[in-house]
């Protein structure tokens, strides 16, 4: 069964490091998702591309971070530089299109600890 | 804008006890509801979903029903197991751009 790749797993760093987690989505789904998941809460998006294109990144602390999808498959998001409130799961998410008809299937996480 | 609301846990069973767990939400429009699943270790999972109101989805046992005159989409479940120990989610979705509004997301325990 396809899955969403996503790596690395676990990440520790200092504040104020430069951080990127990388995602690769089910293959053929055009539409992406990061969500940040905070310990004890429910995840919230930071960003969602539709293929190359970023369709909402209201959320994306834009001072400090950044999203790409460049050739519309796999995305890198980045911190930098990375502050203590940091500290949670980074999920990635795929759909094959946009809208609520389309299942988000989620990657396993990375989980940025910052020191 | 958009919310979701759902109790708090851990919720604590006994195996084959009954599982409720609430959720209710805010949303401008008419949206979709999941409930999605977090097993230790691992990423969410849907679990069901419900695109309009009276709709129910079921899976693995657990059933929920969007009822629109009570905003809610309370998850049901007749006799949890062990493995049903998790995190769930409930969810929306406003149709047009299906990002996803979680609640606070509730751990359920079951012990043999």
């Amino acid at each position: 069964e396809a899955e969403v790749a996503q790596s690395p797993r676990y990440k520790i760093t200092e504040k104020s490091q430069a951080v990127a987690f990388w995602c690769d989505p089910i293959s053929g789904h055009a539409t992406l998702y990061w969500y940040r998941q905070i310990l004890g809460q429910g995840p919230e998006l930071l960003v969602q591309f539709q293929d190359e294109s970023v369709v909402d990144d209201s959320q994306l602390p834009k001072d400090r971070f950044s999203a790409e999808r460049l050739k519309g498959v796999d995305s890198t998001l980045k911190i930098q530089p990375a502050e203590l409130g940091d500290s949670a799961m980074y999920l990635c998410a795929s759909s094959l299109e946009q809208g609520a008809t389309y299942e988000q299937y989620f990657g396993p996480g990375t989980r940025l600890t910052v020191t | 804008g958009d919310s979701v609301t759902q109790m708090e846990g851990p919720v604590t069973l006994s195996e084959e006890a009954f599982l409720t767990i609430n959720c209710t939400y805010t949303a401008t429009g008419y949206p979709s509801l999941f409930w999605y699943v977090q097993y230790p270790g691992e990423g969410l999972q849907l679990l069901l979903k419900a695109t309009k109101a009276d709709d129910k989805g079921s899976n693995k046992g657990f059933e929920a029903t969007y009822r629109k005159e009570t905003t809610s989409f309370h998850l049901e479940k007749g006799s949890v197991q062990v493995s049903d120990s998790a995190v769930y989610f409930c969810a929306l979705s406003e149709a047009a751009g299906n990002k996803l509004t979680f609640g606070g997301g509730t751990r359920v325990l079951v012990k043999p």
